[in-house]
Parts: structure tokens; C-alpha cells; sequence
């Protein structure tokens, strides 16, 4: 079972306000990755890591900004919350070597900007 | 065009049935598949990853993957209640370190008691 956690679960916040959404993962993984996904649509990659200190930016633009200074966490942070940025968010990782390419995702959050 | 399709349904069946779910995908870069379960309003919770053509079962589970044809399926035996969610076919590629994965949209299954 995979233990990847994302907190809040539910955000709703108003116009304007920075947040932070917070991934913890304690299965060691050096790769994470911040996925968007709204109802009914694929889900798209909007950064990845693949390590410490190592942030890249995934296929789909975005205004959010990642770090990583410990290899379990993977925060996100939006600076100014606007209703365009009302999504779900999902964090997963993977540990990437030997072949093993399984992603495991959190619960996700679900984020509303009014 | 997108990479990978999937039929959005909804799929209705009774339980007990066998349930067969389709993907197909237009990448012949793609190395690996998975196939994730996600529960309404839940995180995406991977059920089968294989990385060849052929079958792969786990429980009442069957992967199948057509490489030739591009063509991946996921079979669910002895369909529960508990089975109904949206099912995500989910091929990857791992290219200069980059390990990219392409999700479908998915199919929404539904198992009436």
C-alpha cells in the first residue's frame, strides 16, 4: 500500500491568497510529481522531481512553484490563488530505478478559489 | 488527436459479470502500462503495471496488451459493487531519465447489485 499523503484534503480559499499544498511520501522515492486534473479530463503533469534540490516543469503551463529539500516532501505553492487555479491536485511518486516505473498517488487535493 | 482513448461510458453491468475495459494508444514509444482505479473524489490507486505484451493477472484481474496493434485491456472478473469507479489506462516511457507517463481520461464502471 503506498503511503503518500497530501494535506488539506479541501481548500477553499478567496482571490488573491498565497497557499501552499503540502505531499509527504515515506516510501523513500526519489521521483514525485504534481499532477492537475478537473472532471472528467485526463490528468496532466505540471512538475516532477527527481530528486533533492532537482524541479522541473511538466507539460502542462502553470503558475504554481515546487521545491525540494527533503527527498519525502513536495510541496506546491501558489503565490496569488486565482478561480482559473480551482482544480483537483494530485501528488504521486515513484522510485524510478530497476525498472520500477509504478506510480503511486495520494488522496489528492481539491482546491476551490472563489 | 489524443495519445491514448479511452470510452469515457458510463459502463453498466450486474454484478458477477466479466467486465472488459479498453485503452488505445498511438505512441509506439510507450514501454510500460498501468492500469489505476480512482474512486470518486479519490487519489488515482494503481491496480496492474506491466511492461510486455501478453497477459498478466492479479486476482480477479487481467491486463492484456497488444503492443502490434496498440491495444490494452483490463478484464475484472466476478464484478463487485465495490468495482464501481472510473478506470484509468495509463502507458509510460522512460526517455533521458524522464519518466513520462500519459493518462487517459478513463472509463466510468458501474456494477448494479
Amino acid at each position: 500500500e503506498a503511503d503518500i499523503y497530501q494535506t488539506p484534503r479541501y481548500l477553499v480559499i478567496g482571490t488573491g491568497k498565497k497557499i501552499t499544498l503540502e505531499c509527504s511520501q515515506t516510501m523513500g522515492h526519489d521521483k514525485m510529481y504534481w499532477y492537475q486534473q478537473d472532471p472528467g479530463m485526463e490528468l496532466h503533469l505540471i512538475h516532477y522531481s527527481y530528486g533533492v534540490n532537482s524541479t522541473e516543469k511538466g507539460d502542462l503551463s502553470s503558475e504554481s512553484t515546487v521545491s525540494r529539500i527533503r527527498t519525502e516532501h513536495f510541496p506546491l505553492t501558489l503565490e496569488s490563488a486565482r478561480p482559473s487555479h480551482t482544480s483537483q491536485y494530485l501528488c504521486a511518486s515513484s522510485d524510478g530505478s530497476g525498472g520500477k516505473n509504478e506510480q503511486y498517488f495520494g488522496p489528492g487535493t481539491r482546491l476551490t478559489v472563489t | 488527436q489524443k495519445e491514448v482513448e479511452q470510452d469515457p461510458g458510463p459502463l453498466s453491468v450486474p454484478e458477477g459479470a466479466i467486465v472488459s475495459l479498453n485503452c488505445t494508444y498511438s505512441n509506439s514509444a510507450f514501454q510500460y502500462f498501468m492500469w489505476y482505479r480512482q474512486y470518486s473524489r479519490k487519489g488515482p490507486e494503481l491496480l496492474m503495471y506491466t511492461y510486455s505484451s501478453g497477459n498478466k493477472e492479479d486476482g480477479r484481474f487481467t491486463a492484456q496488451v497488444d503492443k502490434s496493434s496498440k491495444y490494452i485491456s483490463l478484464f475484472i472478473r466476478d464484478s463487485q459493487p465495490s468495482d464501481s469507479a472510473t478506470y484509468l489506462c495509463a502507458p509510460g516511457v522512460n526517455s533521458g531519465g524522464y519518466q513520462k507517463v500519459t493518462f487517459g481520461t478513463g472509463t466510468k464502471l458501474q456494477v448494479i447489485p
